[in-house]
């Protein structure tokens, strides 16, 4: 089953915009990360933000973790015709050996 | 240094027809997984592999078979095609647990 969801299912932007997609999990979680798919090829870790920290940088890329109300927020600053993808998070949860269980994804356009 | 490879990339099946996926990292990691990508339904673990020796059901193992050959190599098997399997299977491999999953390109399989 689903443990994340995304919001919004897709996202239209223009060059230079800033982009905010949000998850929303069921359960606690050990960490939380943030994945990127192009169209046509296997998806590519972005970032991962553990259940202690509220907030995590890499480069154009911000994610918060709200634990209290099981959210996270992805935004990328500056978005260019590259960032246009379709985009994950994925939880990690429950104690002993964890696998990652993936939302549906948002999928972002970024027009030139 | 190649990551994740698997093959093939494409594939056709008739319905009751067998058929294995390959599945190969080169990052000496212990853990292993076969999802599956199916529009509007996100990715679905199939099986895992935490460590060599050792393989266990995901969420939507029925129809599935998987070998953990050595470390380096995983594969899927379906023993009887059926169309509900027509989708775009993923392999990925983690260092650790709530570690960080590198993804093979997909094998886009279709059922007829």
């Amino acid at each position: 089953s689903q443990q994340g969801e995304e919001d919004p299912q897709a996202l239209s932007i223009q060059e230079g915009e800033n982009a905010t997609m949000n998850c929303s999990y069921k359960t606690s979680i050990n960490n939380l990360q943030w994945y990127r798919q192009n169209s046509g090829r296997g998806l590519v870790h972005l970032i991962l933000i553990r259940s202690n920290e509220r907030e995590k940088h890499s480069g154009r890329l911000r994610v918060t973790l709200d634990t209290s109300k099981k959210s996270s927020s992805l935004l990328i600053t500056a978005s260019r015709a590259a960032d246009t993808a379709s985009y994950f998070c994925a939880t990690d949860a429950g104690s002993g050996y964890s696998t990652l269980t993936f939302g549906k994804g948002t999928m972002l356009l970024v027009s030139p | 240094n190649a990551g994740v490879t698997q093959t093939p990339k494409f594939q056709v099946l008739k319905t009751g027809q067998s058929m294995t996926l390959q599945c190969a990292q080169d990052m000496n990691h212990n853990s292993m997984y076969w999802y599956r990508q199916d529009p509007g339904m996100g990715l679905r673990l199939i099986y895992y592999s935490a460590s060599e020796g050792t393989t266990d059901k995901g969420e939507v193992p029925n129809g599935y078979n998987v070998s953990r050959l050595n470390k380096r190599e995983f594969s899927l098997r379906l023993e009887s095609a059926a169309p509900s399997q027509t989708s775009v299977y993923f392999c990925a491999s983690s260092d650790r647990d709530r570690g960080v999953y590198y993804f093979g390109p997909g094998t886009r399989l279709t059922v007829t």
